[in-house]
C-alpha cells in the first residue's frame, strides 16, 4: 500500500546531541511537510518542500533544518535539541504547489516520531 | 493571519448516539478549504471530511457530515451512530485559496470519547 513512513517511531536523545528524523513516501507526492505536535496541542508546521523548493515558516527556530535528497525522502535535523523540543514530529505529503490549477489535495500523514530529550 | 478555534477540549458520546464537534475560524479570504482530521491514539492522522468554501452544500461522508456556515465562519462535524472506533482526537483545519500556500492551520483539537 502507498504510504508515508517515519523512522524511528520513538527517538531518545540527549540535550544538545544532534538528531535526525526520517520520512519516506511511496505516494510520489511532490510536497512534503514537517509538523511539530506537542502534547495536547495542534500540529504546527515547521517547513515544507514543493519538489526541491524549501519553504520555512517564519517562526521555526534555526535549530531545525531539513533536507530532501529526492522525491521519496525528507529528513528533519535538530542540531542541538533542547528540552522544549520534545514532541511528536509528523511528516505529511500531498500533491500541490503555487499556481496549481487542480483542487487542493488532502495531506497524508505518517505515524509520527516521538522525540524525547533527556 | 488565519486562526482556527475548537472550543471543546473534550467530548463524550454513548455508542450509537450522535455528537457534534464545533469549529470556528477567522479569515479574510472568500475562497478556502476546511477539513476535519482524526488522530486515533498512537496512530496516524487521517482525513475525515473536507469542504470547499464555494460550495453551499454541506459535505457528507457516510456517518460524518458537516454544518458549514460561511457567514458565521463555523464548520462543525456531526458523527452519527457513534462507534467505539470513532474515539480519537479530532482536528479542524483551514487551508487558503486554490493555487496559494498548501499550509494547513489546525485548531487545538477535541478529544472524543465513545462510551459503550
Amino acid at each position: 500500500d502507498a504510504m508515508v513512513i517515519q523512522n524511528p517511531r520513538y527517538q531518545v536523545t540527549q540535550f544538545g546531541k544532534p538528531v535526525t528524523l526520517s520520512c519516506s513516501q511511496t505516494l510520489n507526492h511532490n510536497v512534503m511537510y514537517w509538523y511539530q505536535q506537542k502534547s495536547s496541542q495542534a500540529p504546527k508546521l515547521l517547513f515544507h518542500y514543493y519538489d526541491k523548493d524549501f519553504n520555512n515558516e517564519a517562526d521555526t527556530p534555526d535549530n531545525f533544518q531539513s533536507r530532501r535528497p529526492n522525491t521519496s525522502f525528507c529528513f528533519l535535523d535538530i542540531r542541538s535539541p533542547g528540552l522544549g523540543d520534545a514532541a511528536m514530529y509528523l511528516c505529511a505529503t500531498s500533491f500541490g504547489g503555487p499556481g496549481q490549477s487542480f483542487l487542493p489535495n488532502e495531506q497524508f500523514f505518517g505515524p509520527g516520531t516521538r522525540l524525547t530529550v533527556l | 493571519a488565519q486562526t482556527v478555534t475548537q472550543s471543546q477540549p473534550e467530548m463524550s458520546v454513548q455508542e450509537a448516539e450522535t455528537v457534534t464537534l464545533s469549529c470556528t475560524y477567522d479569515t479574510s479570504e472568500s475562497d478556502y478549504y476546511l477539513f476535519w482530521y482524526k488522530q486515533p491514539p498512537s496512530r496516524q492522522m487521517i482525513l475525515v471530511i473536507r469542504q470547499e468554501a464555494y460550495k453551499q452544500q454541506n459535505a457528507t461522508e457516510n456517518r460524518f457530515s458537516v454544518n458549514f456556515q460561511k457567514a458565521a465562519k463555523s464548520f462543525s462535524l456531526k458523527i452519527s451512530d457513534s462507534q467505539l472506533g470513532d474515539a480519537a482526537m479530532y482536528f479542524c483545519a483551514y487551508r487558503g485559496p486554490q493555487g496559494g500556500s498548501e499550509k494547513l492551520v489546525f485548531g487545538k483539537g477535541t478529544k472524543l470519547t465513545v462510551n459503550p
